[in-house]
């Protein structure tokens, strides 16, 4: 089974960069997605990395190391709509499902 | 495309009670599944379908029956309702269940209340 550890919440400015960070224990590794859950919404997907290294895709990135069981998204630029939940979500190697962390809660500020 | 749908959007159950949460999508996705979310605890599958006519257990199945008969349709029927299933429940599809095609499409959600 997956173990999936994110912290649970950060304030950050507007304009600001802020880094969140997501770590895994799996059997089989085999992609990890990004979600952004605005409250009260359905996860929109940010992102999908299986091989190590940064994708980069407008003002988010997603970096994954999968030797260290670790990922975090990056927001540049930070605006107020960047408030929300970001979901890690590990795929097993073998099983079709998608373990989800618990989210970690970005609050912008002005 | 209206993507995902789910009826009803909020639900009211007393204990014991049964009802189908409904969930359809028009992407001609083969993967669908459904999750629940509970304050602190992040989304956790309770059955998902690979295909019609094939479905599986997930992290949380207990309380809860699924059906597949068609590619678009996914109902969830909670056998007898417990307040335990107080939660927010989200219905996804995906194209693959693999890769890059694993991305989950959600639907809206709904909010069940059991009394």
């Amino acid at each position: 089974g997956q173990n999936i550890d994110q912290p649970t919440e950060m304030t950050a400015t507007e304009g600001a960069i802020v880094q969140i960070n997501c770590t895994y224990q799996t059997s089989g590794f085999n992609g990890l997605f990004w979600y952004q859950q605005h409250a009260g919404e359905a996860p929109t997907f940010l992102s999908y990395n299986v091989l190590d290294g940064l994708e980069e895709k407008g003002r988010f990135s997603s970096f994954l190391s999968r030797s260290k069981g670790y990922s975090y998204l990056l927001l540049k630029e930070l605006q107020m709509k960047d408030s929300a939940s970001y979901l890690c979500a590990v795929m097993e190697e073998g099983n079709n499902r998608l373990a989800f962390g618990k989210g970690n809660q970005v609050v912008v500020i002005p | 495309n209206a993507g995902v749908t789910q009826t009803p959007k909020f639900q009211v159950l007393k204990t014991g009670q049964s009802m189908t949460l409904q969930c359809a999508q028009d992407m001609n996705h083969e993967y669908m599944s459904w999750y629940r979310q509970d304050p602190g605890m992040g989304l956790r599958l309770i059955h998902y379908s690979v295909g019609a006519g094939i479905t599986d257990q997930g992290e949380v199945p207990n309380g809860y029956n699924v059906s597949r008969s068609t590619t678009e349709d996914f109902p969830l029927r909670l056998l007898s309702a417990a307040p335990s299933q107080t939660s927010v429940y989200f219905c996804a599809s995906s194209y693959s269940w693999s890769g890059r095609g694993y991305e989950q499409y959600f639907g809206p959600g709904t909010r069940l209340t059991v009394t």
